[in-house]
């Protein structure tokens, strides 16, 4: 267990609708970053928040967003769909976002089903 | 060229063997550098992490770092059929952005 908690944990969701996935991080840590996951494939970076602000961003397009409350906690919105965003969405927290060499820590993730 | 290659397996290794799992980079400069477990429909948990050139050793579990060759590896040590499961290497790019290879799915044939 690593504190860090995903809701929901599966979804399915039509071609076009919006989607909200929720993360809460670990106690303690101040960053978060979400990653997609899909079939077969190693995580890729989607953003980073510290201090409620997107401080990294990976090469998806703007519809995929995001939030960090005062809490830390995060969510991730996609908008518009598309089939090919049927993926795990895994957050992870860390301590700091500023420095090298931080450990991630993964949730449980997300399962999205686009159909 | 990936970031971050890794054989896609599966690897086979018969109960109490030594497994051998391999990564190479592409960043010179990479500095941090990560082995995590996911058991399939899970999500990834961490195994190890690597800074410094040599061995890291934890339990059954040890990390190498070869930051000439760009080379990470884990040996898993009496291996287990718990131990099946697919192993990610990840570095860090630049200050936070982890960077994962697709994975080895390692079998362990009890």
């Amino acid at each position: 267990e690593t504190g860090v908690t995903q809701s929901p944990t599966h979804l399915i969701k039509t071609r076009g609708q919006q989607v909200t996935l929720r993360c809460s991080s670990q106690s303690g840590h101040n960053t978060v970053s979400w990653y997609q996951q899909a079939l077969g494939q190693g995580p890729q970076f989607i953003f980073q928040y510290y201090r409620e602000e997107e401080n990294g961003r990976g090469n998806f397009p703007p519809r995929f967003s995001g939030l960090q409350f005062p809490n830390y906690s995060s969510e991730l919105n996609v908008n518009a769909l598309e089939l090919d965003d049927s993926a795990l969405y895994l957050c992870a927290s860390s301590f700091s976002g500023l420095s090298s060499g931080n450990t991630i820590y993964f949730g449980e993730g997300s399962w999205l089903t686009v159909v | 060229q990936k970031e971050v290659e890794q054989n896609s397996g599966p690897l086979s290794v018969p109960e109490g063997a030594i497994a051998s799992l391999n990564c190479t980079y592409s960043d010179r400069v990479s500095q941090s550098f990560f082995w995590y477990r996911q058991y399939s429909g899970k999500s990834p948990e961490l195994i190890m992490s690597i800074y410094s050139n040599g061995d890291k050793e934890d339990g059954r579990f040890t990390a190498q770092l070869n930051k000439a060759s760009q080379y990470v590896s884990l040996l898993i040590r009496d291996s287990q059929p718990s131990d099946s499961a697919t192993y990610l290497c990840a570095v860090i790019s630049g200050t936070y952005k982890y960077i994962f290879g697709t994975g080895t799915r390692l079998k362990v044939l009890a």
